[in-house]
């Protein structure tokens, strides 16, 4: 079981630009969730996906949004990107329990 | 809303001295309660979780916690460190089964020889 993956492992994008960030969930989960990670910082919750709508949602602009695909991966996109949103983000998945499962996540740097 | 809050953001401890690190959670209703490691450049490791029962949960690598409602506290001990357990630890809370977790800044965990 190769866990959860994220790709890419890190990217660098410039003021303004529009970022994809994808992730796979472990064998036999069903939910994802996204968390943005600034330096020093604990995970802060951005969303979550269920049967590929948006279950629930963190304290996020609409510049952040996301897809989950029938085989459960899931995509968060960030549009017009402010430094700001230089950060670690994190997925991770579940099945119907509390036990969450973190991928490495991506680093973010925008110049 | 739930919250954490984590005292101290750095903690150093011996070698083979106790490791105690402190939680403290809000919550509206009865919590379900988490602490995770990371270690540089990698993810969140699950160390142990409180749903409900037992209120002294067993985790990982020897360590365990207490959920004390009375005081609406979660801390992490390991009698004894190790220089491995260097990295940083994050406490969570969480209100539902829909696993909406909140966590605190964390605590910098420092072991030296």
């Amino acid at each position: 079981d190769a866990g959860v993956t994220q790709s890419p492992t890190h990217l660098i994008k410039t003021r303004g630009q529009q970022v994809t960030l994808r992730c796979s969930p472990k064998s036999g989960h069903d939910t994802v969730s996204w968390y943005q990670q600034a330096l020093g910082q604990g995970p802060q919750f951005i969303f979550q996906y269920y049967e590929e709508e948006e279950r629930q949602r963190g304290n996020f602009p609409d510049r952040f949004s996301g897809h989950q695909f029938p085989n459960y991966s899931s995509e968060l996109n960030v549009n017009a990107l402010l430094l700001g949103d230089s950060a670690l983000y994190l997925c991770a998945s579940s099945y119907n329990v509390h036990e969450q499962y973190f991928g490495p996540g991506t680093r973010l740097t925008v110049t | 809303a739930q919250s954490v809050t984590q005292l101290g953001s750095h903690v150093s401890v011996s070698e083979g001295a106790l490791v105690l690190l402190r939680c403290n959670y809000s919550s509206s209703v009865p919590p379900y309660l988490f602490w995770y490691v990371q270690y540089p450049n990698q993810g969140l490791q699950l160390l142990l979780k409180y749903t409900t029962g037992a209120t002294l949960v067993k985790g990982i690598n020897g360590f365990e916690a207490e959920f004390k409602k009375s005081e609406t506290s979660f801390h992490l001990t390991k009698p004894s460190a190790h220089m491995s357990d260097a990295a940083e630890y994050f406490c969570a809370v969480s209100e539902s089964r829909n696993n909406d977790m909140r966590f605190g800044a964390g605590t910098r965990l420092t072991v030296k020889p």
